[in-house]
């Protein structure tokens, strides 16, 4: 069976530029996550999401930052006028239940920008 | 941050030999949970102790759990080249919201 996909894998941007990243989880997973992983860091939290509902948003760094899952399966992650700061590997990860146990992660998106 | 502390930052130990990870958390939890990331890949998920238990093991995995201490360890044992690898713990400090550390770097030399 098919994991976590994301796409794009790697993405340069211009500063300034927006950019949409995109998450598909495992089919029929409640719970789906938005992490930031900078380069020797563990993930940060961004956003959660269970089903369609964005039940908590308090780790976007600011309100650039934009997250949606419309029909509680695909996510996106939206970035609008990236800052060089918002450099790194974004993670989206989706588990079975509610309660955010047993994570399965996506290969992550490798952002660049420059 | 809040992230937890995770010791050594960085492993490197010979192929067949234990590696010992070690992980510290601030507040009390439901449970622990460990991952893994090979370099340039998502994490996969190792292992759950929950806050009543006290060891589990998986294959070549050993996981302890001190809440008292608030510290947990994660145990490699005859460790292989394709181990190498972040390790990471996570809490859910904040509800189901996963706290991870900053991982320890594992390399073993074949």
């Amino acid at each position: 069976g098919a994991g976590v996909s994301q796409s794009p894998r790697y993405k340069v941007a211009k500063r300034g530029q927006d950019v949409a990243l995109r998450c598909d989880p495992i089919s029929g997973h409640v719970s789906l996550f938005w992490y930031q992983q900078a380069l020797g860091q563990g993930p940060e939290f961004l956003t959660y999401f269970q089903n369609e509902a964005q039940l908590d948003k308090s780790g976007l760094p600011s309100d650039r930052f934009f997250a949606e899952r419309p029909e509680g399966s695909v996510s996106t992650l939206k970035i609008q006028r990236t800052q060089q700061e918002d450099s790194a590997v974004y993670l989206c990860a989706s588990s079975l239940d509610s309660a955010g146990n047993e994570q399965f992660f996506g290969p992550g998106t490798r952002l660049t920008v420059l | 941050s809040q992230q937890g502390e995770e010791d050594p930052q960085a492993l490197s130990i010979q192929e067949g030999e234990n590696a010992t990870m070690n992980c510290s958390y601030k507040t009390s939890i439901n449970n622990l949970q460990w991952y893994r990331q090979n370099s340039g890949r998502g994490l996969v998920h190792l292992i759950l102790i929950r806050s009543n238990e006290r060891e589990k093991h998986s294959g070549r995995l050993r996981v302890t759990l001190d809440t008292s201490k608030k510290s947990s360890s994660l145990l490699i044992t005859a460790s292989r080249a394709a181990d190498t690898a972040s390790y990471f713990c996570a809490t859910d400090q904040r509800s189901y919201i996963p706290t991870f550390g900053r991982g320890t770097s594992l390399i073993v030399h074949p």
